[in-house]
């Protein structure tokens, strides 16, 4: 099972919205409401912002948003903020013998 | 808040056996809407879900096809932790172990704080 393919880096300005796709097969990402998202700082563990797609844990901000389009998921940040700079990985399920596969992984990088 | 605490060695000799422990608290094993996952992250190959072990009136485990019959998570009911164990490793196993939770929704809401553990003589 190959990972799931994110753009490498993405870049923006404070204040900008940037999105990031997550793209996958029809084995997971198109078989699956159950896409992930996860937000990782420099030496510390990922951190869930977004479940089922779209659905945001207590204590995320509504600045983070999930949406998924046949294969392709994807996460939208509105109004970057610095702290937003960290590496996001996106997560789905793939059936019962694969169970979950992870995307590459992408940099945003806020200007 | 539930909390998950790692602990075990961060340097195993290939071919050897790794074993790791992640301590529960605020949430139970045995819970039976959770789900008590591993995954490791690496340079070459990103984050990597490893397995899970689970409580729904009896006990399962699921494992990465990766590590199919070179791992082994088993449930302490007793001490409300579980544990890892990758037998066999080579340099290519050397990672940051995490241990999480899944809390439902298929998604892990709660991680431990990583292991880096380097395979090497």
């Amino acid at each position: 099972q190959s990972a799931l393919t994110q753009p490498a880096s993405v870049s923006g300005s404070p204040g900008q919205s940037i999105t990031i796709s997550c793209t996958g097969t029809s084995s997971d990402v198109g078989s699956y409401n159950l896409v992930s998202w996860y937000q990782q700082h420099p030496g510390k563990a990922p951190k869930l912002m977004i479940f089922d797609g779209s659905k945001r844990p207590s204590g995320v901000s509504a600045r983070f948003s999930g949406s998924k389009s046949g294969n392709t998921a994807s996460l939208t940040i509105s109004g970057l903020q610095a702290e937003d700079e960290a590496d996001y990985y996106c997560c789905s399920y793939a059936g019962s013998n694969t169970f979950e596969v992870f995307g590459t992984g992408t940099k945003v990088t806020v200007l | 808040q539930v909390q998950l605490q790692q602990s075990g060695p961060g340097l195993v000799k290939p071919s050897q056996t790794l074993s790791l422990t992640c301590a529960i608290s605020g949430d139970s094993v045995s819970s039976n809407t959770a789900a008590w996952n591993w995954i490791r992250q690496s340079p070459s190959r990103g984050l990597e879900w490893l397995g899970r072990t689970y409580y729904r009136s009896t006990w399962s485990n699921d494992y990465a096809v990766s590590v199919r019959g070179r791992m082994t998570i088993n449930p302490d009911t007793s001490k409300n932790q579980f544990s890892l164990q990758l037998n066999s490793v080579t340099p290519e196993d050397t990672a940051v172990y995490y241990c999480a939770r899944d809390w439902g929704y298929e998604s892990f809401d709660t991680w431990g704080q990583g292991t880096m553990v380097t395979v090497s003589s």
